[in-house]
Parts: C-alpha cells; sequence; structure tokens
C-alpha cells in the first residue's frame, strides 16, 4: 500500500481555477475509473467532492471538476472562492482490493 | 438522513485495550460497508479496512492487519474498531465512513480522537 503523490500546496486569487494532481500506478489510478476526491476543513471530517473520476455527489459545487489521464487524476477547482481553502485529497481503489489515498494538498486562498 | 454516529474521545495509557464504535442511521446498514479512516496529528488519511455488516465480511490494509480488529453487530447497526494493546504510535483521529459503492466513501462519521500516553 502506498501513497499516491500529490503537490503539497497550491494556491490562487478569488476567482482564479487551480488543478491538483494525483499521481499513482496501472495497478491504482491507471487501472481503475475509481478515483474520489475528498475536502477537508481543519478539524473537520473530510467530504466527499467527486468520484468515479468525473462525478460530483448531489449538493457539490458545479465548480469542481475532475478528470484523469494515464496514472495521473486531477481535480479543478473554477473561480476559486475563499471558502475553498481547506487540504485535499485522492483516493483510488487498488489492484489488492483496498483503497490507497493521496499525500493531501493544502490550497490556499491568496 | 444517513448519518454515522462515532463514539466519544478516549484517554488511554500503552498496553490497554480499547473498542471504538460508529453507530449508523438513515439507511440499510447492512447493505453497505463501512471503512475505518486513520489520521494522524497534522499528517494524511490512511485507510485501514472495511467491513461488510450483512456478513461481516472484512478486509484489511497490510499495514494494520493484525494491529487492529473491525467487527460490526448488525442488530444494533454499530461498526467497531479495537486494538487489544496500544501503543503511543496509535495515537490519531479515527473516522469511520460509509463505502458506497466499493470504492469511495459517501458518509462520514464525526471522528474519535485517541490518545495514548503514559
Amino acid at each position: 500500500q502506498s501513497a499516491l503523490t500529490q503537490p503539497a500546496s497550491v494556491s490562487g486569487s478569488p476567482g482564479q481555477s487551480i488543478t491538483i494532481s494525483c499521481t499513482g500506478t496501472s495497478s491504482d489510478v491507471g487501472g481503475y475509473n475509481y478515483v474520489s476526491w475528498y475536502q477537508q476543513h481543519p478539524g473537520k471530517a473530510p467530504k466527499l467532492m467527486i468520484y468515479d473520476v468525473s462525478n460530483r455527489p448531489s449538493g457539490v459545487s458545479n465548480r469542481f471538476s475532475g478528470s484523469k489521464s494515464g496514472n495521473t487524476a486531477s481535480l479543478t477547482i473554477s473561480g476559486l472562492q475563499a471558502e475553498d481553502e481547506a487540504d485535499y485529497y485522492c483516493s483510488s481503489y487498488t489492484s489488492s482490493s483496498t483503497l490507497d489515498f493521496g499525500t493531501g494538498t493544502k490550497v490556499t486562498v491568496l | 438522513e444517513v448519518q454515522l454516529v462515532q463514539s466519544g474521545a478516549e484517554v488511554k495509557k500503552p498496553g490497554e485495550s480499547l473498542k471504538i464504535s460508529c453507530k449508523g442511521s438513515g439507511y440499510s446498514f447492512t447493505s453497505y460497508w463501512i471503512g475505518w479512516v486513520r489520521q494522524m496529528p497534522g499528517k494524511g488519511l490512511e485507510w485501514m479496512g472495511i467491513i461488510y455488516p450483512g456478513d461481516s465480511d472484512t478486509r484489511y490494509s497490510p499495514s494494520f492487519q493484525g494491529q487492529v480488529t473491525i467487527s460490526a453487530d448488525k442488530s444494533i447497526s454499530t461498526a467497531y474498531l479495537q486494538w487489544s494493546s496500544l501503543k503511543a504510535s496509535d495515537t490519531a483521529m479515527y473516522y469511520c465512513a460509509r463505502d458506497a459503492m466499493g470504492d469511495y466513501f459517501d458518509y462520514w462519521g464525526q471522528g474519535t480522537l485517541v490518545t495514548v500516553s503514559s
């Protein structure tokens, strides 16, 4: 079990778009369309933002979108808002029938 | 409304045992996997394992196999995470979460903070 690789931090100004990458291998991200993304504010439980690469749960803003190319998945936040400042984690199903989380990315709104 | 309510914070000494709980409501508890996720202080999320309350089928991360036990009592819609001998390195926030389709968690508990200190 290895953590998926994410940038430690990403920042942007209000209204801008940012993209967070999540790099794995052919045994996880590249092998399945089962990548999800979670938002976690300080002191709070994680919240599901994207599932199965690009699907948004009901109630999640359409400013959040997901994609995947090869072994790398991405989360894009468009029209960045102050409330988007949080930690973001990707997750992928693996060939061992387990889930791996990413290393986490701190998003800062400048 | 789907809810997962976890038991309260615990302070334990090294070598003690502990069992924390996660009670589900608002959905068919026996029809969804329940997972446990560890978050050590200031660190990221780690998938520990999952259980299917319908038949108690359980899967563990290799990192946690043998270190913890995941169980469930479907009669009271509650899942458990237990340790037989705690270590200081078990100090962390532990979340339970509903596994929607085997590949993502759609509902999360509020977390249980476990502190292990002599």
